[in-house]
């Protein structure tokens, strides 16, 4: 079985400041990863992906993963935050059958002006 | 425009009264799930489909049915709703060879 671990249920940085969230997860097989956002009353956008291609992963708005086996994490970072980077941001596995996706409890951003 | 659309998007129901939420996808993909989503669990699988008449449960089925005859919709049913249902529910569809999912809007359930 598969699960997703997110590290802190809200983050709280300055604009500019660099942002970190983090994500482990646990699965018997190599993994597909992945990190949505949600911006408010919305539904979710894909950030970017892991899919055992290149283990550092750019997608959109500034933001990168890098997928590290052997902390079995995959934490999301963008070196500067931008008001609009606040949301609820989630991380999500499934493994190689890519038949169900388990998501991670979620984090919320704040970014202070 | 390629979309998931999601109805209603807001209900307010009781207990007991069977319901319907419609999911519609037109991207013609063979892959649709239903997620629903709480505060501090993140979004729980609930059923998913890779394909017309193939169904399968995800982690929290029960209290729940789906169907897929045809390839675009999927609808999620609930024939006895109970006030633990309450929650913010989300369809997303995909293709096979791909792992993006799209999301629907959501569909926020009260059930009283």
């Amino acid at each position: 079985a598969q699960s997703v671990t997110q590290l802190g249920s809200h983050v709280s940085v300055s604009e500019g400041a660099l942002v970190l969230l983090r994500c482990n997860y646990s699965s018997s097989v190599p993994p597909y990863l992945f990190w949505y956002v949600q911006y408010p009353n919305q539904g979710l956008q894909l950030l970017l992906k892991y899919t055992s291609a290149a283990t550092l992963v750019k997608g959109i708005n500034g933001f990168e993963a890098e997928f590290k086996k052997s902390e079995t994490s995959f934490h999301l970072t963008k070196p500067s935050a931008h008001m609009s980077d606040a949301a609820e941001y989630f991380c999500a596995v499934t493994d190689t059958g890519r038949r169900a996706l388990t998501f991670g409890s979620g984090t919320r951003l704040q970014v202070q002006p | 425009e390629a979309q998931v659309t999601q109805n209603p998007r807001y209900l307010i129901t009781v207990t007991g009264k069977k319901l319907t939420v419609t999911c519609s996808q037109n991207m013609n993909h063979e892959y649709m799930s239903w997620y629903r989503q709480d505060p501090g669990l993140g979004l729980r699988q609930i059923y998913y489909s890779m394909n017309v008449e193939v169904t399968d449960k995800g982690d929290v089925p029960e209290g729940y049915k789906v169907s897929r005859k045809e390839k675009r919709n999927f609808p999620l049913i609930l024939e006895s709703p109970s006030p633990n249902q309450t929650s913010l529910y989300f369809c997303a569809s995909r293709q096979l060879v791909t792992d993006t999912q799209y999301f629907g809007p959501g569909t926020r359930l009260t059930v009283l």
